[in-house]
């Protein structure tokens, strides 16, 4: 089966722009998930989708936003680009939302560098 | 609330060399337990999960058992190869995840010489 697809690989912006990444979730998985890996931060929870809804959202300002297509894609927006925004953004589906069980693993896509000249 | 923490790294080992990563967790009931590895320029790939207690995930040669009373689930291979260095993920999905997202630790870097 086909994997979580991102794009673009790479996108490179200037400060006070707005930037759009896409996600294509493996086929059956109605979740999606954003991650921001920044250097020497980890991976830290941005977005969670279900459904078309946003379920949940991690501790980053309103100019992150997203949402999630009626075919279970999504896309992240990032508006007012500012230079700790460069990172590397993963997008991660699952089968179902983890709501009865927390067992269902998330599978990640390979990307979206980032980079705020 | 929940957390994941791994040994810092780098782990810089020979080839054929044994591996352990370690990792233990904080978390209330039976979280489920996953590894996940990045390699370089990459993204994450599951490398194996546990979902209750005693249960040994394993793939590619990598092991881990959870063990719920050290509460830990560390990393284990017999014989690690040059292409197995990458950061090393350990992460917990919470018995009821309301919140939908997975737990991290910080990484661990391993990095393997022939």
């Amino acid at each position: 089966e086909a994997g979580v697809t991102q794009s673009p690989t790479h996108l490179i912006k200037t400060r006070g722009q707005q930037a759009t990444l896409r996600c294509s979730p493996i086929s059956g998985h109605t979740s999606v998930y954003w991650y921001q890996q920044a250097l020497g931060l980890g991976l830290q929870f941005l977005l969670w989708y279900d459904e078309g809804e946003e379920r949940n959202r991690g501790n980053f300002p309103p100019r992150f936003s997203g949402r999630q297509f009626p075919n279970y894609s999504s896309e992240l927006n990032v508006n007012a680009l500012e230079l700790e925004d460069s990172a590397l953004y993963l997008c991660a589906s699952s089968r179902e939302g983890n709501l009865a069980r927390g067992n269902q693993p998330q599978h990640f896509g390979d990307g979206t560098r980032l980079s705020i000249l | 609330g929940d957390s994941v923490t791994q040994m810092e790294g780098p782990v810089t080992l020979s080839e054929e060399a044994f591996l352990t990563i370690n990792c233990t967790y904080t978390a209330t009931g039976y979280p489920s337990l996953f590894w996940y590895v990045q390699y370089p320029g990459e993204g994450l790939q599951l490398l194996l999960k546990a979902t209750k207690a005693d249960d040994k995930g394993s793939n590619k040669g990598f092991e881990a058992t959870y063990r719920k009373e050290t509460t830990s689930f560390h990393l284990e291979k017999g014989s690690v190869q040059v292409s197995d260095s990458a950061v090393y993920f350990c992460a917990l999905s919470p018995l009821y995840n309301q919140g939908g997202k997975l737990i991290f630790g910080q990484g661990t870097e391993l990095s393997v010489k022939p």
